[in-house]
């Protein structure tokens, strides 16, 4: 089993679409969770960490489940925009250090 | 504020070939990245630097790739001999981080985009 497991996709939605991405950890002491955002042939980007009790910026909200071991992110009213692949990031495996990114999952918003 | 720095942008050799790449983090952080990404998959961790100081290098093949960040600010990583499999971009991150753990974004720079032949 993966460390960190994500749906590829592709999800393909149209423009004002809600959408939901999930992603499970293996590692129940992993201790920070993210979710970073990577255009075609670009860097990734922080989109936003996840925090247990939720959390939400604009149109994005993330949710965290220790007890399920998986992170969640939802976009509402998708955009044209917002077409990228979405990467799931667990830290802090024992030794507090380790970083393991997801595969991602890739959005197309379509108009 | 200038970003994570990278160079070369792109690099094509031919197996059993050394390459090099170098990261200029952002000023005043602590902790440096390199990752390797192939292409469809995400990034995987090859080292982590707290200043000067390896504190993850678990998943570098160190038979063949090494990187050593002197002075604790910049960073090189290299490959000898490169293999067809290394075909990938190699990422470059920095972060503020300077203790365990950690909740700091990571900054990453645009990466080098090696071919081998």
């Amino acid at each position: 089993r993966k460390e960190v497991e994500q749906d590829p996709g592709p999800f393909n939605v149209p423009e004002g679409a809600t959408v939901a991405f999930n992603c499970t950890y293996s590692n129940s002491a992993s201790q920070s969770f993210f979710w970073y955002r990577q255009d075609c042939r670009k860097e990734p980007k922080l989109l936003m960490s996840v925090y247990s009790s939720g959390n939400e910026d604009g149109r994005f909200t993330a949710q965290l489940n220790r007890a399920s071991q998986y992170i969640s992110l939802l976009i509402r009213d998708s955009k044209l925009s917002d077409s990228a692949t979405y990467l799931c990031v667990v830290k802090g495996f024992p030794g507090g250090f380790k970083t393991i990114f997801g595969a991602g999952t890739r959005l197309f918003v379509k108009a | 504020e200038a970003g994570v720095a990278q160079s070369p942008r792109y690099k094509i050799i031919e197996k059993r070939q050394s390459v090099a790449f170098w990261c200029n983090p952002i000023s005043g952080h602590a902790t440096l990245y390199w990752y390797q990404q192939i292409l469809g998959q995400g990034p995987k961790l090859l080292i982590q630097f707290q200043n000067n100081g390896v504190v993850d290098d678990s998943q570098l093949p160190k038979d063949r790739f090494s990187a050593e960040r002197l002075k604790g600010v910049d960073s090189t990583l290299k490959i000898q001999p490169a293999k067809l499999e290394d075909s990938a971009v190699y990422l470059c991150a920095s972060s503020l981080m300077k203790g365990a753990g950690g909740t700091d974004t990571q900054y990453f720079g645009p990466g080098t985009r090696l071919t081998v032949l």
